[in-house]
């Protein structure tokens, strides 16, 4: 029962911001929106996460719509070492081990 | 600040024999994670300790799995005897409890012939 839905792939050009949708409409109260990305042969690495309110760190930003039903991640300024397969993940910030990696965006960034 | 360290980066085993893999996890964390990456099923959390004590280990697959954490700085995943479907990336995780920010090591992979 995924809790999340990603495209499974998107393109964006080097220089460009990258726009990385997700949908979680049956999202809780209590639960976070979590964001990890993977780059080809190494480990998740996490980037950012929120309740309700829009974040921002130095890898990215994160929009969280009024309702939580949906959210997007923000790569300001892709680059071609930011090519990797994103994960949205949603869980209680009181059961964060059981965060659960879905399929994921591809995301692929072009020169 | 070294990191989630793993070894042994690559194993190559037959099957029937026993593989043990290990994970230092970053000091000061007090939760670790094991989890296991193939093509067909993905990411998998195996089993997740809190200060040095399993809680949940009921993602791992069968008996032939046991995990350990006998210290904060250390601990290992066995499989024995191996069998080929075991073949996987095996990761390591740490992190403060309730944080939700988890810092993965590179991986174990692990190839069982």
């Amino acid at each position: 029962d995924a809790k999340t839905t990603q495209p499974p792939s998107m393109d964006c050009a080097e220089g460009r911001a990258a726009n990385l949708p997700c949908n979680h409409s049956t999202i809780s109260g209590n639960e976070y929106v979590y964001w990890y990305r993977q780059i080809h042969s190494q480990g998740p690495q996490y980037i950012i996460h929120g309740l309700k309110n829009n974040e921002t760190n130095e890898m990215a930003s994160l929009i969280i719509t009024e309702d939580r039903k949906s959210s997007t991640l923000i790569l300001p300024h892709a680059t071609l070492r930011d090519t990797a397969v994103y994960y949205c993940i949603v869980s209680p910030r009181s059961n964060d081990y059981k965060l659960s990696f879905g399929a994921g965006t591809t995301v692929t960034v072009r020169a | 600040d070294a990191g989630v360290i793993q070894s042994p980066r690559h194993e190559v085993t037959e099957m029937g024999q026993e593989v043990t893999l290990r994970c230092k996890p970053i000091s000061g964390h007090n939760s670790l994670f094991w989890y296991r990456q193939t093509m067909m099923r993905g990411l998998e959390l195996l089993i997740y300790f809190n200060n040095n004590v399993p809680i949940d280990d009921s993602g791992m697959p069968e008996d032939r799995f046991s995990a350990k954490m006998p210290n904060a700085s250390f601990s290992t995943l066995k499989i024995q005897p191996s069998e080929p479907r075991d073949s996987a990336v095996y990761f390591c995780a740490s992190s403060f409890r309730g944080s939700g920010e988890l810092f993965f090591g590179e991986g174990s992979r692990l190839t069982v012939l």
